[in-house]
């Protein structure tokens, strides 16, 4: 099953304004990574939070990250029509002989309208 | 650097063909994934190889998959017989380290069509 949930699971919204994304987790994580996916192409890595850290900012992102609540945030301000994309958490866990590989939530699609 | 390369791009098979697909990682990564991606079930993990050996297989379906790497630029994932449930979009990526830190690198992937 997978281990992130995301919502919404689409969202509309005019270019300018800001896109909030939500990922929630079942298990203990080592860090949390968000992913974007364009139409028809493979996903790229956007930013990364460890479980000890509360926030991160890269450029217009901003991921939060509250492992009380096992939930985590993505932040696009200012959107732009090129944001348009899904975009996915992936989680790990604490199992360090699992080799780090990652479960993806079902992802956010966003829209951004010029 | 040309990124992870899969091919074919698009592949469309009757019920009961066999499907091979490929993937060249990056250069230099030692870790490589196979991924799956369908509406109903999201994007979900196959297989994982590390220095091209197999070390998590679960997430194979079935019997009727099979994914190799004999050697470090080179994977293939085989389905024999290919059921229309297997239509999805298999991507493969690539990592460079050992720790979930390290980024994955994720090909254009390959949509699979079996009628």
């Amino acid at each position: 099953s997978q281990q992130g949930e995301e919502d919404p699971q689409a969202l509309s919204i005019q270019e300018g304004e800001n896109a909030t994304m939500n990922c929630s987790y079942k298990t203990s994580i080592n860090n949390l990574q968000w992913y974007r996916q364009n139409s028809g192409r493979g996903l790229v890595h956007l930013i990364l939070i460890r479980s000890n850290e509360r926030e991160k900012h890269s450029g217009r992102l901003r991921v939060t990250l509250d492992t009380s609540k096992k939930s985590s945030s993505l932040l696009i301000t200012a959107s732009r029509a090129a944001d348009t994309a899904s975009y996915f958490c992936a989680t790990d866990g604490r199992d360090y002989n699992q080799g780090g590989k990652l479960i993806f939530g079902q992802g956010t699609e966003l829209s951004v309208k010029p | 650097d040309a990124g992870v390369i899969q091919s074919p791009r698009h592949e469309v098979t009757e019920m009961g063909q066999e499907v091979t697909l490929r993937c060249k990682p990056i250069s230099g990564h030692d870790y490589l994934f196979w991924y799956r991606q369908t509406m109903m079930r999201g994007l979900e993990l196959l297989i994982y190889f590390n220095n091209n050996v197999p070390i998590d297989d679960s997430g194979m379906p079935e019997d009727r998959f099979s994914a190799k790497m004999p050697n470090a630029s080179f994977s293939t994932l085989k389905i024999q017989p290919s059921e229309p449930r297997d239509s999805a979009v298999y991507f493969c990526a690539s990592r460079g380290g050992r720790q979930s830190t390290d980024t994955q690198y994720f090909g254009p992937g390959t949509r699979l069509t079996v009628l």
